[in-house]
């Protein structure tokens, strides 16, 4: 059974760090471009960063680039998120996804949006 | 503001058809495939379709997905009560170098 699995998530000052993880079981990650997307309450679906399936590309939403550092371990199936210099208005639930399994193939897969995702984890950012 | 615009919500009875548009321009939806996404606060959303109308398995027939020029549209037939969630829309964008989201369509059945 395909699952990515999120955590790391917690309760942290502002202007402090926090690394997320997303773990994969059932797939083989290094195929796979891995979107970070997140959820704040009210406010919709937003997307955070990507990694391509090889680690060489990476792209980030204009709210959290030069804070947030998106990279990959395949030798641990796994994905992160360094958020560093982190804001109140960051707080959301964070969810990991890869992409469709048909763009596997495409040398720009990250432009193919999500497949299968994660169920989050929640990054709380108070004083 | 999202870059995607999407009617904020939409609504029918059961067993009604509803429609949901997705408008954007040439650097995004004109120029890139379109996925539409399932979405209940809190919970993880869903893939309903990706490549502007390729249906994952598992997503019912009673949906169909369609794009034109820089507007895509997402289409519920025979509407039912489990269908009640938001809706995003989503694509790359080649000005932003990021993918985007639609505001989002809250579907009720009324």
């Amino acid at each position: 059974q395909v699952q990515l699995v999120e955590s790391g998530g917690g309760v942290v000052q502002p202007g402090r760090s926090l690394r997320l993880s997303c773990a994969a079981s059932g797939l083989t990650l290094s195929y796979y471009s891995v979107h970070w997307v997140r959820e704040a309450p009210g406010r919709g679906l937003e997307w955070v960063a990507v990694v391509s399936f090889d680690g060489r590309n990476k792209y980030y939403a204009d709210s959290v680039r030069g804070r947030f550092t998106v990279s990959r371990d395949d030798s641990k199936n796994t994905v992160f998120l360094q958020m560093g210099s982190l804001r109140p208005e960051d707080s959301a639930l964070y969810y990991c996804a890869t992409v469709p399994i048909f763009a596997v193939t495409n040398l720009r897969s990250w432009v193919y949006g999500m497949g299968v995702w994660g169920q989050g984890t929640t990054v709380t950012v108070r004083s | 503001q999202s870059v995607l615009t999407q009617t904020p919500s939409a609504s029918g009875t059961p067993g009604q058809r509803v429609t949901i548009s997705c408008s954007g321009t040439s650097l995004n939806i004109g120029s890139n495939t379109v996925n539409w996404y399932r979405h209940l606060p809190g919970a993880a959303p869903k893939l309903l379709f990706s490549g502007d109308d390729q249906r994952p398995s598992g997503v019912p027939d009673r949906f169909s997905a369609s794009k034109s020029d820089t507007t895509a549209s997402l289409a519920i037939s025979g509407l039912q009560s489990e269908d009640e969630a938001d809706y995003y829309c989503g694509t790359w964008d080649d000005s932003l170098n990021g993918y985007v989201f639609g505001s989002g369509t809250k579907v009720t059945v009324l």
